[in-house]
Order: C-alpha cells, then sequence, then structure tokens
C-alpha cells in the first residue's frame, strides 16, 4: 500500500488530454515538493516535474504539474502512442523521514 | 552530463549478503544527497535510502533498516548499499539516483539504468 495514491491506469486517445492524480496528506504532498517521473518499458525512470510545476529542461510544454492542498495532477496534453508509460509522482513525507512514491498509473495511449 | 552506473547485483540466497555500488561521474558528487531507489518486477518504485551531506543525514525505509547500510565515498564519486538478512521481498532491480538540489532530500534528476538483485534459494 502505498503512501500516494494514483489511479492504476488511465487511457486517452491520440491527440487528447489526460490527467493523472497523486493524493497523499499533509505530513507528504501538503507540505513538500511533488515531483512526476516517467518509466518507458524497460528503462529507469526519467524526470518530467520537479517543483510542483517546473519542466526540466528538454521535456516539452505538453507535460504539466499542479498542486492544491494534499493533491497533485499531472497533465499531458497532445498524447502520443511514444507518451505510453508508467507514470509515478513522488515527495518526501515529514512525519517517516522518507521520501514516498505513489503505486504509479499507466497510461495507454488509445 | 551526470551519468550513474550501479553494480553489484546478482543471485543471492535468503539470509545472505550483497554489497552494491554506483559509480558517478559528470557532477561534484559531494555536494549532492544520493539515494537508492528499488522496483520489484512488476511493481511501482520504492525509496530504500538516502544520503545526504554528512552521517546525520541518513535515511532508510523501514521495511530495510537495521538490515540495509548506506555509504559514499566522495574521494571516489561511488555510493555503496550494503544489503544484510536478504530475504525473497528484496528482489529488484535497484536503481541509484541523484536529486536534483544541493542536499535536499528528494526529487531525482537523474538515475542510473540500475542493477538486478534475485534473492532465491
Amino acid at each position: 500500500q502505498s503512501v500516494l495514491t494514483q489511479p492504476p491506469s488511465v487511457s486517452a486517445a491520440p491527440g487528447q488530454k489526460v490527467t493523472i492524480s497523486c493524493s497523499g496528506s499533509t505530513s507528504n504532498i501538503g507540505n513538500n515538493y511533488v515531483s512526476w517521473y516517467q518509466q518507458l518499458p524497460g528503462t529507469a525512470p526519467k524526470l518530467l516535474i520537479y517543483d510542483n510545476n517546473n519542466r526540466p529542461s528538454g521535456i516539452p510544454d505538453r507535460f504539466s504539474g499542479s498542486k492544491s492542498g494534499t493533491s497533485a495532477t499531472l497533465g499531458i496534453t497532445g498524447l502520443q502512442t511514444g507518451d505510453e508509460a508508467d507514470y509515478y509522482c513522488g515527495t518526501w513525507d515529514s512525519s517517516l523521514s522518507a521520501a514516498v512514491f505513489g503505486g504509479g498509473t499507466k497510461l495507454t495511449v488509445l | 552530463e551526470a551519468q550513474l552506473l550501479e553494480s553489484g547485483g546478482g543471485l543471492v540466497q535468503p539470509g545472505g549478503s550483497l554489497r552494491l555500488s554506483c559509480a558517478a561521474s559528470g557532477f561534484t558528487f559531494s555536494s549532492y544527497t544520493m539515494s537508492w531507489v528499488r522496483q520489484a518486477p512488476g511493481k511501482g518504485l520504492e525509496w530504500v535510502s538516502a544520503f545526504g551531506g554528512s552521517d546525520t543525514s541518513i535515511y532508510y525505509a523501514d521495511s530495510v533498516k537495521d538490515r540495509f547500510t548506506i555509504s559514499r565515498d566522495n574521494s571516489k564519486n561511488t555510493l555503496f548499499l550494503q544489503m544484510n538478512s536478504l530475504r525473497a521481498g528484496d528482489s529488484a532491480v535497484y536503481y541509484c539516483a541523484k536529486v536534483l538540489r544541493g542536499y535536499s532530500p528528494d526529487q531525482f534528476d537523474h538515475w542510473g539504468p540500475g542493477t538486478l538483485v534475485t534473492v532465491s534459494s
């Protein structure tokens, strides 16, 4: 059971938009930055979003992040087949003194 | 560009030990918190441990506390994970990860390709 809760799967058609939610508590998302990671099959995770809503260089602006209270959301617009991957949210949990991840969401581009 | 390369994985019997290494290059290794994150086959990411700027900035997941020990050699730009009393549930790909910002404890901007640890008799 993950500390952060994500939907197991989402799907949408090419060119459409999808959002992935990440729910936590005041000890984690509520008081710390949220990051998002993309993991393509057979590869290491890749940082997509940091500090709730910032993109590292090289990440297209089709990817966006937001945070409100104890929840965060990853948005992906203009879906491409190459976006099919597992997506994870992450943050620090001040009560656990541990980094925590969501259980992951598998994105299918139909 | 930062690069990380793990080594030391393999097959080990339950109750056995293994030492993982992570060789870092392309950045000032001593200036960043480094972490281990694992992923069991077909499962999600699980943070294991982090080593910040000093011995007082070491953290472990409850699932590995008292069995695993993280260390680093800044002179050799290398991170280690000593794993003792291994269990079947420790079987996973172990990733070494660098944090985005100084000695912050999370937000990982570079990851190694991972090394597979299999605990089985």
